[in-house]
């Protein structure tokens, strides 16, 4: 199962909105709406953001919003803070019933 | 509050066997599926397995298929890891993830486990 494709890097200034998107195939993203977005800061676990494309968990900020058409899922962060330099992960359920994540995206805050 | 907290990990030589640990508390683990997912030091996380809740299903990804088993004690409220044959590949932080329908709501702090003669 190849990784799902992530931009390495994406940058923005506080304030600004910004979109990571996250490419697979019809076996994956394309076939199911189980696709979910998770932030890493260094050194941590990472942390449910987005799951079911779109549904927020409690306590993440609304400034995170996620999104799908075709074979390519996405996530938007609005309002950009410094906080939410991190890496960040797309990953989606499979055909084959496994799981697969993204190559993940390093997003800064300039 | 719910906590993951996985043990195990440490230095094993290329071919060796090490067992990982994820004692859960604060849910019943007995009623989820549960996962392992591993990150390499500075690259990308890859999921390796996951168990339902009556062990009656597993499932692993094709790099540790035949190498690693999953298994639980509900009882104990835990999840285990069987690493064998380990390579110089498997060196990495693993997670004991929680499943919820397609996603992985609760991962635990990791355990590092290095693979190095």
């Amino acid at each position: 199962q190849s990784a799902l494709t992530q931009p390495a890097s994406v940058s923005g200034s506080p304030g600004q909105s910004i979109t990571i998107s996250c490419t697979g195939t019809s076996s994956d993203v394309g076939g199911y709406n189980y696709v979910s977005w998770y932030q890493q800061h260094p050194g941590k676990a990472p942390k449910l953001m987005i799951y079911n494309v779109y549904d927020r968990p409690s306590g993440v900020s609304y400034r995170f919003s996620g999104s799908k058409s075709g074979n390519t899922a996405s996530l938007t962060i609005s309002g950009l803070q410094a906080e939410d330099e991190a890496d960040y992960y797309c990953s989606s359920y499979t055909s084959t019933s496994t799981y697969v994540f993204g190559t993940g995206t390093k997003v800064t805050v300039l | 509050e719910v906590q993951l907290v996985e043990s195990g990990g440490g230095l094993v030589q290329p071919g060796g066997s090490l067992t990982l640990s994820c004692a859960a508390s604060g849910l019943a683990l007995s009623t989820y599926w549960v996962h392992w997912v591993r990150q390499v030091p500075g690259k990308g996380l890859v999921w390796v397995s996951r168990i339902n809740p009556e062990s009656t299903t597993t499932t692993y990804a094709d790099s540790v298929r035949g190498r690693f088993t999953i298994s639980r004690d509900n009882a104990k409220n835990t999840l285990y890891l069987q690493l064998n044959s380990l390579r110089a590949e498997d060196t990495a932080v693993y997670y004991c993830v929680k499943d919820h329908t397609g996603y992985h709501d609760y991962w635990g702090q990791g355990t590092l486990v290095t693979v190095s003669s």
